[in-house]
């Protein structure tokens, strides 16, 4: 087992478009979670999955946002009509259900929206 | 209020010496604590976690836990250039099924 993947690394895209990202957490995990960041500041909770349940998803998140994890192993997330202000990093991370143990973040995606 | 507050930095240490590193929470029912360091452009990796009051070590890093005051730190002994980085703490929901960020502390170890 790798670790958290991630695809693609970097995006860069024009305001308007749609984009999808994927994340392959660990296999073992049933957790899947997505934060946002953006330079300076910490990781910004956006959604989980425990298993192919969607348990939780933040107030702060734009109906543009959707997340899939549907047979409860990948999962993609889609932006829809980007804008300027989607520009960030988005990470992936998984954990077991005991979230004690911490979570495991892939490498991030880094979206640019010009 | 934020839920998880760090003092930004930078944090500039001189190579060898004990980097010491502070965040306040502000859910009391929290009951797991996390320090994650994040080189610039990298994802964040997980180097200590913490759950009782008191001093946890591993290694070079101490991780320290008040509950009554809503606090945790991190000490970095005989810190090295390669400690530099941002440490972000982070802290678990009571229901345990998400972690909190606080907005990072960056460390600069000085040769």
């Amino acid at each position: 087992d790798t670790g958290v993947s991630q695809d693609p690394r970097h995006k860069i895209t024009k305001r308007g478009q749609n984009v999808t990202f994927r994340c392959d957490p660990i296999s073992e995990h049933n957790r899947l979670y997505w934060y946002r960041q953006t330079l300076g500041q910490g990781p910004e909770f956006l959604t989980y999955f425990q298993n192919e349940a969607q348990l939780e998803k933040s107030r702060l998140l734009s109906d543009r946002f959707s997340a899939e994890r549907p047979k409860g192993s990948f999962s993609t997330l889609e932006i829809q009509r980007t804008e300027q202000g989607d520009s960030a990093m988005y990470l992936c991370a998984s954990s077991l259900v005991n979230s004690r143990l911490g979570y495991t973040f892939g490498s991030g995606t880094r979206l640019t929206v010009v | 209020q934020k839920e998880v507050e760090q003092n930004s930095g930078p944090l500039s240490v001189p190579e060898g010496a004990i980097a010491s590193l502070n965040c306040t929470y502000s859910d009391r029912v929290s009951q797991s604590f996390f320090w994650y360091r994040q080189y610039s452009g990298k994802s964040p990796e997980l180097i200590m976690s913490i759950y009782s009051n008191g001093d946890k070590e591993d290694g070079r890093f101490t991780a320290q836990l008040n509950k009554a005051s809503q606090y945790v730190s991190l000490l970095i002994r005989d810190s090295q250039p390669s400690d530099s980085a941002t440490y972000l703490c982070a802290v678990a929901s009571a229901a345990g099924n998400k972690l909190t960020f606080g907005g990072g502390t960056r460390v600069l170890v000085k040769p």
